[in-house]
């Protein structure tokens, strides 16, 4: 079955320094978003991305990350200068058309890059 | 904006049925689905409902009332691999909007 994969699983960070973080999203879907999830906490929307451009942004994707889809496969989440407080787990996920109606909640998610700034 | 509401955790027996309730607060309401998640791992998608009305989808069953802004998810005849968080999420155009979660403990 297909499945949506991330790399790395772990990722071990100075503050300050930048981090990109990767995902493959099932080959024939069309929406692709970025979710984190602190420690304990619930899972957040960060950013949708679709036809090229982002789609939708939550007000914790500042200045400080950007997405891109750098060829078919890849989808990826950088953020420039992390802080301690950007520690967390980091989803990915993707949703396509099924049957001619487009099913953006049926989410498919990664099994995430945990992050973690020192 | 979105905001979902929902029990922090819920207990029951092995083979009992059990309701986790979500209550929403959005704008652009497109449907409301189920989530799980095992320990921090990947959501695992479970249900969706766009309609008012009963999804059922083997054991899981999800309601949704968009005059109540209310929906649950059922689960039936419990399991032991069922103890996860499930969580509510609210779909509008364009993003996913997740509840808090709630924490099920199934106990033999």
């Amino acid at each position: 079955e297909p499945e949506v994969t991330q790399t790395p699983s772990h990722q071990v960070t100075q503050m300050g320094q930048e981090v990109i973080l990767r995902c493959v999203p099932i080959s024939n879907h069309l929406y692709f978003y970025w979710y984190r999830q602190i420690l304990g906490q619930k899972v957040e929307f960060l950013v949708s991305f679709y036809n090229n451009e982002i789609s939708e942004k939550s007000e914790i994707f500042d200045d400080q990350f950007s997405v891109e889809r750098p060829d078919g496969s890849n989808f990826t989440l950088k953020i420039r200068s992390t802080k301690l407080e950007d520690s967390a787990m980091y989803f990915c996920a993707s949703s396509g058309l099924a049957g001619g109606t487009l099913l953006k909640e049926t989410q498919y998610f990664g099994p995430g890059t945990r992050l973690l700034v020192l | 904006g979105q905001s979902l509401e929902q029990p922090s955790e819920v207990t029951a027996v092995e083979g009992a049925i059990v309701q986790i309730n979500c209550t929403y607060q959005t704008s652009g309401f497109y449907g409301l689905s189920w989530y799980q998640q095992h320990d921090g791992g990947a959501p695992t998608f479970l249900s969706y409902n766009a309609l008012d009305g009963l999804e059922e989808t083997g054991r899981f069953s999800s309601f949704l009332s968009r005059s109540d802004s209310y929906g649950y998810l059922l689960l039936q005849e419990l399991q032991m691999k069922d103890s996860a968080s499930y969580f509510c999420g609210a779909g509008s155009a364009r993003q996913l909007t997740f509840g808090s979660g709630t924490q099920l403990t199934v106990l033999p």
